[in-house]
């Protein structure tokens, strides 16, 4: 079954630790995104990749930390540097054509 | 700045009325417009998209859209509403270098 997943749905972190969120995909996507979902902020995104082995940081790259070392894994680290990590964040990824595919989404939950 | 802008942030409807949610965007030239949904608990899905061609664009579950270049809008449609479309809605465009630029979406309420 392609898709994206993402691993786990729910994360508890105490204040001061990094955790890293999963997510992959075997739809053969180039490009893979994470974006954060807050109330009525809509979707921020924080870093992008189009290619393996590179990414760009988005518009909230601040205390967060990406790597694109396969085509099918982009993991995220929330680092102890981010003010307010407390969000639901969504992974997704896309064709050249733009669509992108959103992953079921991990709830973190700062302590 | 670049900017998606919904104007309804939040919608009540009763079934079967009609619905139609604003998206405005500000770049010129060519873009990519789509609007995605979001069901409660479930992924974030889309619901149609425009790259090009007919302006008037159908989705799935009977939703519609139409791009109109000279106002720069995408706007949202469905004659008649159900309960299971209660949702938030979120409209989004994109130009070459693939990022998306998010509208802040739009909760919809549909009481049976």
């Amino acid at each position: 079954d392609g898709g994206i997943t993402q691993s786990p749905k729910y994360l508890f972190r105490k204040e001061g630790q990094n955790v890293t969120l999963s997510c992959e995909q075997n739809l053969n996507h180039d490009a893979m995104y994470w974006y954060r979902q807050d109330p009525g902020q809509g979707l921020r995104l924080i870093y992008y990749s189009q290619i393996v082995n590179d990414f760009q940081k988005g518009d909230i790259a601040e205390g967060y930390s990406v790597s694109r070392e396969k085509k099918e894994s982009f993991p995220l680290t929330v680092t102890s540097a981010q003010k307010n990590p407390t969000a639901f964040y969504l992974c997704a990824s896309s064709t050249h054509l733009d669509t992108q595919y959103f992953g079921p989404g991990t709830r973190l939950t700062v302590l | 700045a670049q900017s998606v802008s919904q104007h309804n942030h939040h919608v009540i409807l009763s079934e079967a009325a009609s619905l139609e949610l604003g998206c405005n965007y500000s770049y010129g030239g060519t873009v990519n417009l789509f609007w995605y949904v979001q069901y409660p608990g479930q992924h974030l899905q889309l619901l149609l998209k425009y790259f090009s061609g007919d302006p008037l664009v159908k989705g799935i579950k009977g939703f519609e859209a139409e791009f109109i270049k000279s106002k720069f809008s995408f706007n949202l449609r469905k004659p008649s509403v159900q309960w299971s479309d209660t949702a938030e809605y979120f409209c989004a465009v994109s130009r070459t270098n693939r990022k998306l630029i998010w509208g802040l979406g739009t909760s919809l309420a549909v009481n049976p």
